[in-house]
């Protein structure tokens, strides 16, 4: 079975600043996709970014990127400049090419001006 | 834009009573998925749809059926609600055929029993 962790409960950052949510997931598969989703307190899940495990290059998304890390099966993301509307529930997803997507527990961000 | 929209915000129970969520998608999307979201357990999967009348289990199933007669709407179905059946409910829908067969969300119900 597929697991998707997120170690980080609650990350805060400045406006302006970087903040970087970390996650993992255990797979025995080779063609897979990763995601980031964005939920804000209107609760609406918002996709942020994908990744498909055969493409080597980082995937990026304005001030949204990503460290995808193959082989130590991590999938990172970056917000850069951060801004108030960046304060969410971020949740890290996996998806095997066939299969569900796998959500891990999600991490809050706080944004301070 | 895809729009996913689920009939009730918010919605207090009492034990027992039978609880339908309801679910339209407006995108011609063969897919539909009902979650569950609790703090720190992220999204579980309690239901999912490929086609009108078929359905799958997902992670959590028990205590919960579901219905989808036509293909833009997916019904969850509380059969008898009981209190550990208090949470958010997250509906979503995809196509095989768009893109990377991304999942678009509802909105959320938030379901309290009592």
């Amino acid at each position: 079975a597929q697991t998707v962790t997120q170690s980080q409960p609650e990350m805060s950052v400045q406006e302006a600043e970087t903040v970087t949510l970390s996650c993992t997931y255990d797979t025995s598969e080779s063609d897979y996709y990763l995601f980031w989703y964005k939920q804000p307190p209107s609760r609406q899940m918002i996709l942020v970014i994908r990744q498909e495990a055969y493409k080597q290059q980082n995937a990026t998304e304005n001030r949204f990127s990503v460290n995808f890390q193959k082989a130590a099966k991590s999938f990172s993301l970056k917000i850069s400049d951060s801004q108030l509307g960046d304060a969410a529930m971020y949740f890290c997803a996996y998806r095997a090419s066939w299969g569900k997507l796998q959500f891990g527990a999600g991490t809050q961000v706080v944004v301070t001006p | 834009d895809v729009k996913v929209t689920q009939s009730s915000r918010y919605l207090v129970k009492r034990t027992g009573e039978k609880v339908f969520l309801e679910c339209v998608q407006d995108m011609d999307h063969e897919n539909m998925f009902w979650y569950r979201q609790d703090p720190g357990l992220g999204l579980r999967l309690i239901y999912f749809s490929y086609d009108v009348k078929m359905k799958e289990k997902g992670d959590i199933p028990e205590g919960y059926s579901v219905s989808r007669e036509k293909k833009e709407r997916f019904s969850l179905i509380l059969e008898s609600a009981s209190t550990n059946q208090t949470s958010m409910y997250l509906c979503a829908s995809s196509s095989p055929s768009m893109g990377y067969n991304e999942q678009f969300f509802g909105p959320g119900t938030r379901l309290t029993v009592l």
